[in-house]
C-alpha cells in the first residue's frame, strides 16, 4: 500500500463546475495534510494546509479532513483554465520524524 | 528577500561522474528536504533533515548522499552509484508554524 495515494487522472471539469480531488493515506500517525498545485515544468505551490477534521475554506478552495478515514480531499469551485495543473496531496508524518510524503498527483483539466 | 535557492537550473552530468546540487534557505527553518520527480509523477522522498548535523534516508536514498553542516544549506551530492539519476530534484524547506514546505526552484540534471 502506498503511503500517499492519489488518482493520477485526468480529471476533466468544465469551466464554472467544481472540481473534486481526492487523496488517501496510511500512516494513521500524520498530523499535517497538504495541497500542491504544479504547473508543467515549475515548483509546487501551497494552496491548503489542514491539521483539524472537518473543513477549511479559502476564497474558491475547499479541504476536507477525515481522519479516522484516512481521508483528505479538495473541492476548486467555479473551476476556471488556470486551474489546469497537477495537484500534489502531501502528509507529515510525525511518526517518522516529521517526514513529508507526496502522492503521485493528479492531472487536473478545465475545458472551457 | 527570504526564499530557497537551489542552482544550478540545469545540470548535465557525464557517465560515472558525481555532481552536487545546491540548496540555499534565508528563511531560518530547521527542517529541509529533498525529492526527486520523474516526468509525469509525483514527488519522491531522497533525504531529510530536521536539524543541522543530523539527516534520515528517505524512499529513494540510494546513489544520493547529503550533508547538513549549516542551518541554511543541504546539499545534495548525486553519485555514480545512482544508475538513472536524470529527472528533477526539488529542494523544501519547512514552516512548522505555518505549517507550510517552501520549494525552491528546482534543479534539472541529465545524463549525457
Amino acid at each position: 500500500q502506498k503511503e500517499v495515494e492519489q488518482n493520477s487522472g485526468p480529471l476533466s471539469v468544465p469551466e464554472g463546475a467544481i472540481a473534486s480531488l481526492n487523496c488517501t493515506y496510511s500512516d494513521r500517525g500524520s498530523q499535517s495534510f497538504f495541497w500542491y498545485r504544479q504547473y508543467s515544468g515549475k515548483s509546487p505551490e501551497l494552496i491548503m494546509s489542514i491539521y483539524s477534521n472537518g473543513d477549511k475554506e479559502d476564497g474558491r478552495f475547499t479541504a476536507q479532513l477525515n481522519k479516522a478515514s484516512q481521508y483528505v480531499s479538495l473541492l476548486i469551485r467555479d473551476s476556471q483554465p488556470s486551474d489546469s495543473a497537477t495537484y500534489l496531496c502531501a502528509v507529515e508524518q510525525r511518526s517518522s520524524a516529521s517526514k513529508i510524503i507526496f502522492g503521485s498527483g493528479t492531472r487536473l483539466s478545465i475545458r472551457p | 528577500d527570504g526564499g530557497i535557492t537551489q542552482s544550478p537550473k540545469y545540470l548535465f552530468r557525464k557517465e560515472g561522474q558525481n555532481v552536487t546540487l545546491s540548496c540555499e534557505q534565508n528563511l531560518n527553518h530547521d527542517a529541509m528536504y529533498w525529492y526527486r520527480q520523474d516526468p509525469g509523477q509525483g514527488l519522491r522522498l531522497i533525504y531529510y533533515s530536521q536539524i543541522v548535523n543530523d539527516f534520515q534516508k528517505g524512499d529513494i536514498a540510494e546513489g544520493y548522499s547529503v550533508s547538513r553542516e549549516k542551518k541554511e544549506s543541504f546539499p545534495l551530492t548525486v553519485t555514480s552509484a545512482q544508475k538513472n539519476p536524470t529527472a528533477f530534484y526539488l529542494c523544501a524547506s519547512y514552516d512548522r508554524v505555518g505549517p507550510e514546505a517552501f520549494f525552491g526552484q528546482g534543479t534539472r540534471l541529465t545524463v549525457v
